[in-house]
């Protein structure tokens, strides 16, 4: 069974273009959350979908926003790029919200913006 | 703000040797406490998790102690292995909480030297 997927590995931007990164979750997960992982920082929270709706958001400002399809793959995109927003980009997924339910991560995308 | 401080930054170890992470919290609503393990070009992949209501989890040569009235949690990993070396993230989360309520620590870089 195919984990986590997630595109493009890689992509470099310049300051103040828009990224767009696709993730695929593994089948029969309804909840797809985006995580941000910046040098030193650790993984940062930023979006959650589920059934097709964001559900929570986490301190990011609005130029992060992204949706989710009805085959709940979703799509983050990133407005207005600035430097620090160079980081890898981590999807998960869960078939389930609520406590004890594991998230598994894909391998993620890396951001460069120059 | 929740926070969950993590430290060592990073630690090298013998092999054979025992690696000790340690975590500490200050939010009392916070009831599970996993961590992930990541290797270099690869997501985070959930390791050993806890809740407060015991005191110790051992899954093979990986050990949570979990010390609730010290709000500290902390991962052992017995007779170190040199493919044990990854970057390791605790992790909290409230009761009844999902992914998007983990809060993480910002991890530590383990070697183990053969």
């Amino acid at each position: 069974e195919a984990g986590v997927t997630q595109s493009p590995t890689h992509l470099i931007k310049t300051r103040g273009q828009q990224a767009t990164l696709r993730c695929s979750p593994i089948s029969g997960h309804t909840s797809v959350y985006w995580y941000q992982q910046a040098l030193g920082l650790g993984l940062q929270f930023l979006l959650w979908y589920d059934e097709g709706e964001e559900r929570n958001r986490g301190n990011f400002p609005p130029r992060f926003s992204g949706r989710q399809f009805p085959n709940y793959s979703s799509e983050l995109n990133v407005n207005a790029l600035e430097l620090e927003d160079s980081a890898l980009y981590l999807c998960a997924s869960s078939w389930l919200q609520g406590s004890g339910n594991t998230i598994y991560f894909g391998e993620g995308s890396w951001l460069t913006v120059v | 703000q929740q926070q969950v401080k993590q430290s060592p930054q990073s630690l090298i170890v013998q092999k054979g040797g025992i690696s000790i992470i340690n975590c500490a919290y200050e939010n009392t609503a916070f009831d599970y406490f996993p961590w992930y393990q990541q290797f270099p070009g690869k997501g985070p992949a959930l390791l050993i998790a806890i809740r407060p209501d015991v005191s110790e989890k051992k899954e093979g040569r990986f050990t949570i102690s979990f010390n609730k009235s010290a709000k500290q949690f902390s991962l052992h990993i017995m007779d170190s292995q040199p493919g044990d070396s990854a970057t390791y993230f605790c992790a909290a989360r409230p009761l009844g909480g999902g992914a998007d309520g983990l809060t993480f620590g910002k991890g530590t870089h383990l070697i183990i030297q053969p």
